[in-house]
């Protein structure tokens, strides 16, 4: 079973165009992430959402949008593609134990979604 | 967050020790050190954190002197399959949403 799962894996779209990815965790994680990975491989955040609620939201454009319908998935939907979107995206979850400090802060990442914009 | 500086590649063969330094000068109270692999097509995976002095567990050690000011992870034995790319972070705990900032990373390519 794989803890966080992305939908697609491999995307090649024309300039302009609007397309989602999605992600789902099975881990029972509060707290979701979407990251960016350029060429030159260097991960950003983007977003980041706690119990469906937006708590990271970084200097991305307008036009990506997240959506969390329950705290198990978290949506990327990208409007009016440009070249400079093409990535690797991925998501992550995390959770704070409910016991308290000490815990590690570790991020589970899915396996990425390559965006290829033409 | 403390500004991270390791490495941007390294050579190694299999079964000999790997140790990546990393420097992180303005290191705050609150911070802790992590180490992340990522392997190609892969999201990266959480290999080992500590405080200060010694962490070690089946991946690798950590070590962290009394100042803080950098780590060292050592990946014992490495073999074809521990080429990946390395990344040191710090990271202050946070009750949600901990914003981790991934710098370039160390490759860290393993020869036959």
């Amino acid at each position: 079973d794989t803890a966080v799962s992305q939908t697609p894996k491999y995307l090649v779209t024309q300039m302009g165009n609007d397309k989602s990815i999605k992600c789902e965790q099975n881990l029972g994680h509060d707290t979701m992430y979407w990251y960016k990975q350029d060429s030159k491989k260097f991960l950003k955040i983007m977003f980041s959402y706690n119990n469906k609620e937006l708590i990271i939201n970084e200097t991305v454009p307008n036009r990506f949008s997240p959506k969390s319908p329950d705290k198990a998935h978290l949506n990327l939907h990208i409007n009016s593609l440009e070249l400079g979107d093409s990535a690797v995206y991925f998501c992550a979850s995390s959770q704070v134990p409910s016991g308290g400090p000490p815990w590690t802060g570790e991020l589970f990442f899915g396996e990425g979604s390559r965006l290829t914009v033409l | 967050l403390a500004k991270t500086t390791q490495p941007i590649s390294m050579d190694s063969y299999e079964g000999q020790e790997v140790n990546i330094t990393c420097s992180h000068n303005n290191i705050a109270t609150n911070d802790y050190i992590t180490w992340y692999q990522q392997f190609p097509s892969q999201g990266p995976r959480f290999i080992i954190q500590g405080y200060k002095t010694k962490v070690t567990n089946e991946v690798a050690s950590l070590f962290i002197p009394a100042d803080r000011k950098s780590s060292t992870l050592s990946l014992p034995r490495v073999s074809l399959s521990d080429t990946a790319v390395y990344y040191c972070l710090v990271v202050r705990i946070k009750a949600a949403g901990n914003k981790l900032t991934f710098g370039g990373g160390t490759r860290v390519l393993v020869k036959p």
